[in-house]
């Protein structure tokens, strides 16, 4: 079945250093994929996405890009800041398949000052 | 913008005892899913209701009931507490026609003792 793996955490990293949090799936067609960040005590919200092969989504610094050929969405930031401290969700859907979402495990990010 | 509202916020229960989580959602969604948050275990969906009138089990369903009262409210009901029902609940919405991004409400957080 449709899946999303992500990598482990925690992930600790100093102000200022270069981050990847790393995401696969596997699904039977196309699906779109997206990044929900979740700070400490509150739920999810849409972090980036998109909706089909090589399109980057972006926003507030963090960049992925959609590969089809390695059925990947790796999340990117170049420069991250103690407030990025977050647990980040890789996931995937079908638009017009249903409306479920498949959401990886979570990775918990810890900024060091 | 209220977005997708859930209470309470938290709850203690009694193992045996029952009680509803009450969502709604005011951005005329058609979709609406409830999610549990174990450590470890990432998000786990429970119930979704692809239109108003209908629910689907998810993942977990076992334990839970759910009631799409109307397009707008979703509500989660939980008929004999067990301390395994422990957890953060998560209610969300999503519509197909924006791209299938979902909504979460701020969390639910149930401790049955």
């Amino acid at each position: 079945g449709d899946s999303v793996t992500q990598m482990e955490g925690p992930v600790t990293l100093s102000e200022e250093a270069f981050l990847t949090i790393n995401c696969t799936y596997t699904a039977t067609g196309y699906p779109s994929l997206f990044w929900y960040v979740q700070y400490p005590g509150e739920g999810l919200q849409l972090l980036l996405k998109a909706t089909k092969a090589d399109d980057k989504g972006s926003n507030k610094g963090f960049e992925a890009t959609y590969r089809k050929e390695t059925t990947s969405f790796h999340l990117e930031k170049g420069s991250v800041q103690v407030s990025d401290s977050a647990v980040y969700f890789c996931a995937l859907n079908f638009m017009n398949r249903d409306d479920k979402i498949i959401f990886g495990k979570g990775t918990r990010l810890h900024i060091l000052p | 913008n209220a977005g997708v509202t859930q209470t309470p916020k938290f709850q203690v229960l009694k193992t045996g005892q029952s009680m509803t989580l009450q969502c709604a959602q005011d951005m005329n969604h058609n979709s609406m899913y409830w999610y549990r948050q174990d450590p470890g275990m990432g998000l786990r969906l429970i119930y979704y209701s692809a239109s108003e009138g209908t629910t689907d089990k998810g993942e977990v369903p076992n334990g839970y009931n759910v009631s799409r009262l109307n397009k707008r409210e979703f509500s989660l009901r939980l008929e004999s507490a067990a301390p395994s029902q422990t957890s953060v609940y998560f209610c969300a919405s999503s519509d197909s026609d924006r791209g299938n991004t979902i909504y979460f409400g701020e969390g639910s957080w149930l401790t049955v003792v």
